[in-house]
């Protein structure tokens, strides 16, 4: 059973610059959410996606979207890049239906914006 | 306005002895808890979760109780080890999960020899 996987590990940017961060869910997930982590703060929520569309939201501005594939692999995309924007992204996947919401993390891409 | 909150930024324990990390929480429609567990350089892994129409649940060295009036919960870990240390989150879900859950800022466990 394969984890969650992100790409790329570490990258940087400069501000205004636009970025995609990749993932693969878990084997078996149907469901897969987006967390931002920065310095010294827990995840926060970006969005959730479900069956190819966005089913949940966080309190993130329009420039951060994403995609969710067939295969339920998924984007982040964020555009016109701000300082504030460095951190960790976290993927994670889950189950719809498996009660808790447990979800499986990657272990982030880490975004410096300069 | 944090809804779970966190007031530890770091906790040393003994090894063999009682871990207890604390965790509050302002919004009563939180349907599940769940804290989860982070090493460096890794993303958070899930160790234990309680409904909010439970009061405690077990698994092994982790015990997770939850206080509702109080809007409190703690994980209690016996015997501590030194690969319990790390980074210990208290997350909430609502019911249905598509607002994704709701983390506090974490509680760093060092677990002393």
């Amino acid at each position: 059973e394969t984890g969650v996987t992100q790409s790329p590990t570490h990258l940087i940017k400069t501000r205004g610059q636009q970025v995609t961060l990749r993932c693969s869910s878990q084997s078996g997930h149907n469901t897969v959410s987006w967390y931002q982590q920065a310095l010294g703060q827990g995840p926060q929520f970006i969005f959730q996606y479900y069956r190819e569309e966005e089913n949940g939201r966080g309190n993130f501005p329009p420039r951060f979207s994403g995609l969710q594939f067939p295969n339920y692999s998924s984007e982040l995309n964020v555009n016109a890049l701000e300082l504030d924007d460095s951190a960790l992204y976290l993927c994670a996947s889950s189950l719809v239906g498996s009660g808790a919401n447990v979800l499986t993390f990657g272990a982030g891409s880490r975004l410096t914006v300069l | 306005d944090q809804q779970v909150k966190q007031n530890s930024p770091s906790l040393s324990v003994q090894e063999g002895r009682i871990s207890i990390l604390n965790c509050d929480y302002t919004n009563s429609m939180f349907d599940y808890f769940l804290w989860y567990k982070k090493y460096p350089a890794e993303g958070p892994t899930f160790l234990i979760s309680i409904s909010s129409i439970k009061d405690k649940n077990e698994d092994g060295r982790f015990t997770v109780f939850l206080n509702k009036s109080a809007k409190h919960l703690s994980l209690h870990i016996v015997p501590s080890q030194p690969g319990d240390s790390a980074v210990y989150f208290c997350a909430a879900s609502g019911r249905g999960g598509a607002d994704g859950l709701t983390f506090g800022k974490g509680t760093h466990l060092i677990i002393q020899p």
